[in-house]
């Protein structure tokens, strides 16, 4: 399948400063990627859906102020947490849609886990 | 509203076969994905189903039946390593993915 990548894997910060999180689709043009955040024991939830050259989608409840995303390439998509505080800490995972052969696959980046101080 | 249902936890026995259901109740209806996720990394694609019927992979398979709003996801010859957690996500028709909260596998010797 097809490889999205995340980076950082993980980060540690002080409370209120920013963090940004990049995402990017290896071997194929995502046109649409996705931001999840995970919470230990539950559910993944989508943060917003990001289209490569328009602005973000969010979800209701989730600060479009807060959660800056960037599509610039069909490649990329950067998250940027802005004066994170520690109820941010979280597991933040991207994911880039691929249209092969008429079927949806998504695939998923490896995560990265905030801690903040 | 948008609902998908699958069982919070199940056990099994390694070697035997496991059977984890999911019915759903969503806006549309453009595909049913299957995820393993093991603690703390991120989901892995299973499987896709978009058409009535069984697909088979290897030791997994899953079924879909779109008129029930139903799908399993059928694990067989168990191994320790399955142990994970299950997601079940439909694609709505306006194409975004909405998830199921997952169902924990155990599998004990």
């Amino acid at each position: 399948g097809a490889v999205v990548s995340q980076h950082p894997s993980w980060v540690i910060c002080k409370s209120g400063t920013s963090v940004k999180i990049e995402c990017r689709s290896l071997d194929f043009q995502a046109t649409t990627m996705f931001w999840y955040r995970q919470f230990p024991k539950q559910s993944l939830m989508l943060m917003a859906t990001s289209n490569e050259g328009s602005k973000a989608t969010y979800e209701q409840g989730v600060e479009k102020d807060k959660f800056l995303i960037n599509h610039a390439s069909l490649t990329l998509s950067t998250l940027t947490v802005t004066s994170a505080h520690p109820e941010d800490s979280s597991f933040y995972i991207c994911s880039a849609r691929e249209l092969a052969g008429g079927l949806y696959e998504q695939f998923f980046g490896p995560g990265t886990r905030l801690t903040v101080l | 509203g948008q609902n998908i249902d699958q069982p919070t936890e199940m056990t099994a026995t390694e070697g035997a076969i496991v059977q984890i259901n999911c019915t759903y109740q969503t806006s549309g209806f453009n595909g049913l994905f299957w995820y393993q996720q093991h603690a703390g990394e991120a989901p892995t694609f299973l499987s896709y189903n978009v058409l009535d019927g069984l697909e088979e992979k290897g030791r997994f398979s899953s079924f879909l039946s779109r008129s029930k709003g139903y799908s399993y996801l059928l694990l067989k010859e168990l191994q320790m390593k399955d142990s994970a957690s299950y997601l079940c996500a439909v694609i709505d028709s306006n194409y975004q993915l909405i998830w199921g909260a997952g169902t924990k596998l155990i599998i004990k010797p």
